[in-house]
């Protein structure tokens, strides 16, 4: 049972570079979401889905897009990248069982990006 | 708005030592959880506890336990007897009990743990 994995684990990119941060999960759950995590400012929510076809936005979305065609995968889009997205980025998901905010997130290990 | 503080950026201790890490949080839901997280140096990010917004019933695992305040919105942890493998970065998060789909997270605390 592989969880959540997330590639690639290091990516070095120039300034408005495109790429696409992949994640998979192998446990059918229906929330699968992605942050980024920075010096000082803990994790932030930057989109999540519900389930396959259904997307939104969280707290920081600008430069991102996502789209969710199968429940396993979640791909993170960097249009053109900046060096304010230099990060670390985690892919989280947890099950879709009600009530749905006692579901724990299980955590990729993690894409360190790097935007010269 | 929801909102989560840890104020302790960095704490140190000398192995042994108990030590208290503390979470405040603002919601405006009546119903939420309160979760806790590890992230060791190796960056993977580790669940350690969930707790109900109906329960305000302390818990105890092993050296870890967690004091949960609803009239001071605080849910605080404490390690006891430290070791040196409990250095990591902790956070505390919250999520409204029906929805989940938005975790606030704090900023973290990183704790050493000095031998």
């Amino acid at each position: 049972n592989a969880g959540v994995t997330q590639t690639p684990k290091f990516q070095v990119l120039k300034t408005g570079q495109s790429m696409t941060l992949q994640c998979a999960q192998d446990m059918n759950h229906e929330y699968m979401s992605w942050y980024r995590q920075d010096p000082g400012m803990g994790l932030r929510l930057i989109h999540y889905s519900v389930g396959a076809g259904i997307t939104d936005q969280g707290e920081v979305p600008n430069g991102y897009n996502v789209s969710r065609s199968t429940t396993e995968d979640f791909p993170l889009r960097l249009l053109s990248a900046a060096p304010s997205q230099t990060s670390v980025y985690f892919c989280a998901s947890r099950p879709g069982q009600v009530p749905s905010g006692a579901n724990v997130l299980t955590f990729g290990a993690g894409s360190r990006l790097t935007v010269l | 708005a929801q909102k989560v503080t840890q104020a302790q950026t960095e704490i140190s201790v000398v192995e042994k030592e108990d030590v208290t890490l503390d979470c405040v949080y603002e919601t405006r839901d009546t119903t939420y959880y309160l979760f806790w997280y590890k992230q060791p140096p190796s960056g993977e990010l580790v669940f350690l506890i969930r707790r109900n917004s109906f329960d305000e019933q302390n818990e105890i695992s092993g050296r870890y336990s967690w004091n949960f305040q609803k009239s001071t919105s605080s849910f605080n942890f404490t390690i006891t007897a430290s070791q040196v493998v409990d250095s990591a970065v902790y956070f505390c998060a919250l999520s409204d009990l029906f929805t989940g789909n938005q975790f606030y997270f704090g900023t973290g605390t990183s704790l050493t743990v000095i031998p």
